[in-house]
């Protein structure tokens, strides 16, 4: 079946510098992935939708400056949290959806970032 | 703006028997999916249903149900015969039917299974 393969599923940086998470849809092409983020014990929120080929959208309250999307292929997107500050410790989740009517979503594994 | 609303943060359930979980949602649209997502301690995502809502048909997937009453905008999940490996966080999760739009998801029931 489909499978979303994020990387690194851990990460650990020092605050001020920047981390990328690469999202790779790795047996089909994804025009469109979306980005979540998750604190502990709480829900996934939304932050952005990204498009190939285009700029990503965001949701309301986050920093598009802080969070840089880039979906330069059809099967890779990536997030770069710039800059990054204790308080964006979170776990980091993909997700990309088939092409076709009605296909499923399917999620990467995930990406747990400390910022020290 | 579509919300889902899991109004029961916790859940538990004997071993062998069954736990119904509740989901309703706002929606103005017609056509849309409604999902149950299982996240367990190892934080990956899992589909567990999913339920088309010009079905009128309730999904089912092995133990899994859902009572699905779209006048009601409701849409819970029977699991059956509880076993040890259903413990886990459980996301109800919506999305439109058209055009390519994320998931929406509550903000989760965390149900604990007891030997």
């Amino acid at each position: 079946g489909a499978v979303v393969s994020q990387h690194p599923s851990r990460v650990i940086c020092k605050s001020g510098t920047s981390v990328k998470i690469e999202c790779r849809s790795l047996d089909f092409q994804a025009t469109t992935m979306f980005w979540y983020r998750q604190f502990p014990k709480q829900s996934l929120m939304l932050m952005a939708t990204s498009n190939e080929g285009s700029k990503a959208t965001y949701e309301q309250g986050v920093e598009k400056d802080k969070f840089l999307i880039n979906h330069a292929s059809l099967t890779l997107s990536t997030l770069t949290v710039t800059s990054a500050h204790p308080e964006d410790s979170s776990f980091y989740i993909c997700s990309a959806r088939e092409q076709g009517w009605g296909s499923p979503l399917h999620f990467g594994n995930g990406t747990r970032l400390t910022v020290t | 703006a579509q919300t889902v609303t899991q109004s029961q943060p916790e859940m538990s359930v004997q071993e062998a028997e069954t736990v119904t979980l509740s989901c309703t949602y706002d929606t103005s649209e017609s056509d849309y999916y409604l999902f149950w997502y299982k996240q367990p301690p190892s934080r990956q995502m899992i589909l567990v249903i999913r339920q088309e809502a010009y079905k009128q048909q309730n999904a089912t997937e092995n133990r899994f149900s859902v009572n699905f009453q779209k006048a009601a905008k409701s849409f819970s999940l029977k699991i059956s015969d509880s076993q040890l490996g259903d413990a886990a966080m459980y996301f109800c999760a919506y999305r439109i039917l058209s055009g390519n739009t994320p998931l929406v998801f509550g903000k989760g029931t965390r149900l604990s299974v007891i030997a």
